[in-house]
């Protein structure tokens, strides 16, 4: 069965920093991969997607990510993250062309301080 | 206009209460999700449903069931609710063969 970890429950950054999110996933063939961000009160919106080729893809909002098969890894960055990137950050894993339901991670929470 | 809607956004009810959540889109897809989301556990997949026809279970589905009336509308009813039913539900659309979902606002539901 396919499974999403998201290690880190809750990263505080200052403004103006970088920021890494991680991601493992588990999945037998290749994955689809995702990021989604959800801000207080809000639903989840889609930050980016992997299905295949560059295994760095760009996002909404500045953020990239970068897919990595050999460690199983789908990390989130950005190089400077702005108070307004507070939010609830999920990673999720689907598959088989789109014929596979998706499953999320338990999220990372990003506090911004100034 | 937003894509994916859900009514009610907030709902306070009793134990063994019937409720319904209403889901509508405009994006013309098949697919449509009902999520609930626990702080700490994510977001559980209760019902699913790749056309009007079709219906299937998620990870989650005791206590719940769900109507597709049409494409566009997707229902969430829970028969008789009870306390720990409290929590944030999520409707999501996609198309077909690309896995990309798209959330409605939610709505919070708590039962007492």
């Amino acid at each position: 069965a396919q499974s999403v970890t998201q290690p880190d429950i809750h990263i505080t950054v200052s403004e103006g920093a970088s920021l890494e999110l991680r991601c493992n996933y588990s999945y037998g063939a290749t994955p689809y991969l995702f990021w989604y961000v959800q801000s207080p009160g809000q639903g989840l919106q889609l930050l980016l997607k992997y299905f295949s080729g560059d295994t760095l893809v760009q996002g909404i909002k500045g953020f990239e990510a970068e897919f990595k098969r050999s460690q199983s890894s789908f990390n989130l960055r950005k190089p400077s993250v702005h108070w307004s990137d507070a939010a609830e950050y999920f990673c999720a894993v689907g598959g088989n062309f789109g014929n596979e339901k998706l499953t999320f991670g338990t999220g990372t929470r990003l506090t911004i301080i100034p | 206009d937003a894509d994916v809607t859900q009514t009610p956004r907030n709902r306070i009810t009793k134990t063994g209460k019937r409720i319904m959540l209403e889901c509508s889109q405009t994006k013309g897809h098949d697919r449509m999700y009902w999520y609930r989301q626990d702080p700490g556990l994510g977001l559980q997949l209760i019902y699913y449903s790749f056309d009007v026809k079709d219906i299937n279970k998620g990870e989650i589905s005791d206590g719940y069931s769900v109507s597709r009336q049409a494409q566009a509308k997707f229902s969430l009813s829970l028969e008789s609710a009870i306390p720990n039913q409290t929590a944030l539900y999520f409707c999501a659309t996609s198309e077909e063969n690309t896995d990309t979902q798209y959330f409605g606002p939610g709505t919070r539901l708590t039962v007492l």
